[in-house]
């Protein structure tokens, strides 16, 4: 398709499992983000790609948040040990480009979101 | 983190009448966007408004920007049924490649 998708849409698993979520970005697109949203709270950023290379990480909460991408389009975010507290709905964007010049609009095109439950 | 605050946090409308919600933010921005929200859904991009424009109009919908209280608010004119959705305010910061996004006002709009 032409939008931005994500897999699997509905995740459960049990404390203490390893979990990943795909992103799979429009075409073209060399600027990817991952964003978790907590129910009733706007997106917080975790990552962002520019091609290949972790641009940013510092939205990461800790070590056993993970993210790859390996060449430049899928992306894979990956959960270790998974705890309660990291059920959310994982939101996956990818943007023609990324850039803090004023041309650079920053307009963002989502995915419809991995919801993930841990039991 | 998230930078920016929303008020109302919910609203409840008639079919007809306008819907205004507001939003703050932190820092100096290149420009500022909204996005609509379906339950269950994607965020879908709205309408973008840069730092050196005080008002934009797209459809039904209506931004401003004071960039000297660095507050933005959106008005949706006539609303429908299908308004009904969250609507998140994003600022995009002059030296930052990320959006922000604030934590959404829930509009409802009863038939």
């Amino acid at each position: 398709g032409a939008g931005v998708s994500q897999t699997p849409s509905n995740k459960v698993t049990e404390k203490g499992k390893y979990v990943e979520l795909r992103c799979d970005p429009i075409s073209g697109h060399t600027a990817l983000y991952w964003y978790r949203q907590s129910l009733g709270q706007g997106p917080e950023f975790l990552i962002y790609f520019q091609g290949t290379g972790a641009a940013d990480d510092s939205g990461l909460p800790n070590d056993r948040f993970f993210a790859v991408r390996p060449e430049g389009s899928v992306s894979t975010l990956k959960i270790q040990r998974t705890e309660r507290g990291d059920s959310a709905v994982y939101l996956c964007a990818s943007s023609l480009r990324a850039g803090t010049d004023v041309t650079n609009t920053g307009e963002l095109f989502f995915g419809e979101g991995s919801r993930l439950t841990v039991l | 983190s998230q930078q920016g605050e929303e008020d109302p946090q919910a609203l409840s409308i008639q079919e007809g009448e306008n819907a205004t919600m507001n939003c703050s933010y932190k820092t100096s921005i290149n420009n500022l966007q909204w996005y609509r929200q379906n339950s269950g859904r994607g965020l879908v991009h709205l309408i973008l408004i840069r730092s050196n424009e005080r008002e934009k109009h797209s459809g039904r919908l209506r931004v401003t920007l004071d960039t000297s209280k660095k507050s933005s608010s959106l008005l949706i004119t006539a609303s429908r049924a299908a308004d009904t959705a969250s609507y998140f305010c994003a600022s995009k910061p002059s030296n930052d490649y990320k959006l922000s996004f604030g934590a959404g006002t829930t509009v409802t709009v009863r038939a």
